[in-house]
C-alpha cells in the first residue's frame, strides 16, 4: 500500500531538548516535504527536498533541519524546541509529472507537538 | 508574494442543498492548483488537480474549476459524509514540490 509513514504521531517534550520527527515514503518519491498547521494559520510548508541531499526552505524554516542522505526518508529536526513551535505537523510526498508539473501529494498522518 | 485566499471560513449546508467553494489566487506562473479534503485529526487527501485556465474536474458530487483568477469547487447534492475541511493549493514557477495552501473551508452537511 502506498503511503507517507510519520512517527511519532503525539509527542510532548520540554523547551530545549533536542527531538527528531520521522517520515518515511514507499512510493519512490523524488519531492518530499514538511508542514505545520496551526488554527486560523493554515497548512505553511517548512522545508521541502527535490531528491537527495537537494533541500530548499519553504514559508516557516526558523528553528527547524531536514536531511535528505535517502529518498526515502526525509526527518524533521528540532535542535531546541520552544512553545512557538507546538503544532501539527505533517509530512508529504510527491512525484515529478510530466512538463515540469508536481502530480499529487500524499500526506503522512500527522504528528502533533506540544513543547512546554 | 504568492497569496492563495479561500472563502467562505466556513459553510453549513442541508444534505441536498448545492454550493460551492471558492479559492482565489495572486501568484506568478501557476504551475498548477491541487484540491484537498482533510478529516479531522488527519492528514490532507488528494481530489484533483488543474492546470490550465478553462479545465475542469469531477468526481462523484465534486466538480473543481479554474480560470486565471480562481478556482470554483462545487458540490451537488452533497451528504454528511462530504463534512469535511477543503484545502486548495497551488505550485508555481520552478519551485518544483513547493505548494502555498489557501487556509480551508470547513465544510458542514446537516442531515
Amino acid at each position: 500500500e502506498a503511503q507517507v509513514t510519520q512517527n511519532p504521531r503525539y509527542l510532548i517534550t520540554v523547551t530545549g531538548k533536542k527531538l527528531t520527527v520521522t517520515c518515511s515514503q514507499n512510493m519512490n518519491h523524488e519531492y518530499m516535504s514538511w508542514y505545520r498547521q496551526d488554527p486560523g494559520l493554515g497548512l505553511r510548508q517548512i522545508y521541502y527536498s527535490m531528491n537527495v541531499e537537494v533541500t530548499d526552505k519553504g514559508d516557516v524554516p526558523e528553528g527547524y533541519k531536514v536531511s535528505r542522505k535517502e529518498k526515502r526518508n526525509f526527518p524533521l529536526i528540532l535542535e531546541s524546541p520552544s512553545p512557538n513551535q507546538t503544532s501539527l505537523y505533517f509530512c508529504a510526498s510527491s512525484s515529478e509529472g510530466t512538463g515540469g508539473f508536481n502530480t499529487e501529494a500524499f500526506f503522512g498522518q500527522g504528528t502533533r507537538l506540544t513543547v512546554v | 508574494e504568492d497569496q492563495v485566499t479561500q472563502s467562505p471560513e466556513a459553510l453549513r449546508l442541508q444534505e441536498g442543498e448545492s454550493s460551492s467553494l471558492n479559492c482565489s489566487y495572486t501568484v506568478s506562473g501557476l504551475r498548477g492548483l491541487f484540491w484537498y479534503r482533510q478529516d479531522p485529526g488527519k492528514g490532507p487527501e488528494f481530489l484533483f488537480t488543474l492546470y490550465s485556465a478553462g479545465e475542469e474536474k469531477e468526481k462523484e458530487r465534486l466538480k473543481a474549476t479554474l480560470t486565471k483568477k480562481e478556482s470554483f469547487l462545487h458540490i451537488t447534492a452533497p451528504k454528511p459524509e462530504d463534512s469535511a475541511t477543503y484545502l486548495c493549493a497551488v505550485q508555481v514557477g520552478t519551485s518544483y514540490g513547493k505548494l502555498t495552501f489557501g487556509q480551508g473551508t470547513i465544510l458542514t452537511v446537516h442531515p
